[in-house]
C-alpha cells in the first residue's frame, strides 16, 4: 500500500504487505530528515533519518528515500505487523534561526495493518 | 534513565480558565522543545529553550501562552485563559543538541478545553 503526500492521511495494508508513506517537504535548504512513529497515548518516537547529502538509508526493516529534486521523502515498512500500526511523522530540519533549527513536521500518515 | 516526562497526560478544563503542563526532560539536555498538534493536522513548534533562555518563541499562538524553565531542568507552559482553539496535545522533547536531531519525545498532554 502507499499514500501520497499529506492528502491522504490513512493507510491500510495487509499484515506482511510492504507499505509505502509518502511526504512532501517545503525547505529546499533542510538538510535533515527524520521519520517519526507515534503510537496511540504516546509521544513521536524516532525511526530513522536521513542526511541531505544520501538519497536511501535502511535500517531494520524499514528505508528512507529522499529525493531532493522534487523535495520527497519516502518511508518504506518491509513486511509490516501488527505494531507497525501507529500515525507515522515525517519532519525536516528547517532553517537555521537564532543559531538554532527546528524541526518541521509534516501532517501525517496514519497506518493500518489489516491481520 | 528517565525518558522526557510530561504532567498531566490529560487535562480538561473550561474556557476561560489556566491550565499549567509540566515538561521534565532527560536529565543533562540543555534544549528543550516545545509542541503541539491540533486535532488532525500536524505538530507544530511552539518554542525552544536553551537552558533557561528561550531561543526561539517564533511558534507562541499568542500572549495566552507563557513558558518558563526556571533554573534550567523542567519547564512549564502555562494556557492562560485558555480558548477552545487551545485544545490539542502538547508535546515537549529535549536534546543536547541544539540542532534539534537527537530530540527525545515526551508522551504528551492531551488538553481539552470544553
Amino acid at each position: 500500500g502507499e499514500s501520497v503526500g499529506l492528502h491522504l492521511p490513512t493507510l491500510s495494508v495487509q499484515e506482511g504487505d510492504n507499505s509505502i508513506i509518502n511526504c512532501a517537504y517545503s525547505n529546499s535548504a533542510s538538510d535533515y530528515f527524520i521519520w517519526y512513529k507515534q503510537e496511540s497515548g504516546k509521544g513521536p518516537q524516532f525511526i530513522i533519518d536521513i542526511r541531505s547529502n544520501m538519497d536511501k538509508r535502511q535500517g531494520q526493516r524499514v528505508t528512507v528515500l529522499l529525493n531532493k529534486t522534487v523535495k520527497h521523502l519516502s518511508l518504506q515498512i518491509a513486511a509490516t505487523q501488527p505494531g507497525d500500526s501507529a500515525v507515522y511523522f515525517c519532519a525536516e530540519n528547517g532553517v537555521w534561526i537564532q543559531g538554532a533549527q527546528k524541526l518541521v513536521f509534516g501532517q501525517g500518515t496514519r497506518l493500518t495493518i489489516n491481520p | 534513565e528517565a525518558g522526557v516526562t510530561q504532567f498531566p497526560s490529560h487535562s480538561v478544563i473550561e474556557k476561560g480558565q489556566t491550565v499549567t503542563l509540566r515538561c521534565d526532560p532527560i536529565s543533562g539536555h540543555d534544549n528543550l522543545y516545545w509542541y503541539r498538534r491540533v486535532m488532525g493536522k500536524e505538530i507544530k513548534f511552539l518554542l525552544h529553550f536553551v537552558k533557561e533562555s528561550k531561543q526561539d518563541e517564533s511558534g507562541m499562538p499568542n500572549n495566552r501562552f507563557l513558558a518558563e524553565r526556571t533554573g534550567g531542568t523542567y519547564s512549564t507552559l502555562k494556557v492562560q485563559p485558555a480558548e477552545l482553539e487551545d485544545s490539542g496535545v502538547y508535546f515537549c522533547a529535549s536534546s543536547q543538541d541544539r540542532r534539534n536531531t537527537e530530540a527525545f519525545f515526551g508522551q504528551g498532554t492531551r488538553l481539552t478545553v470544553v
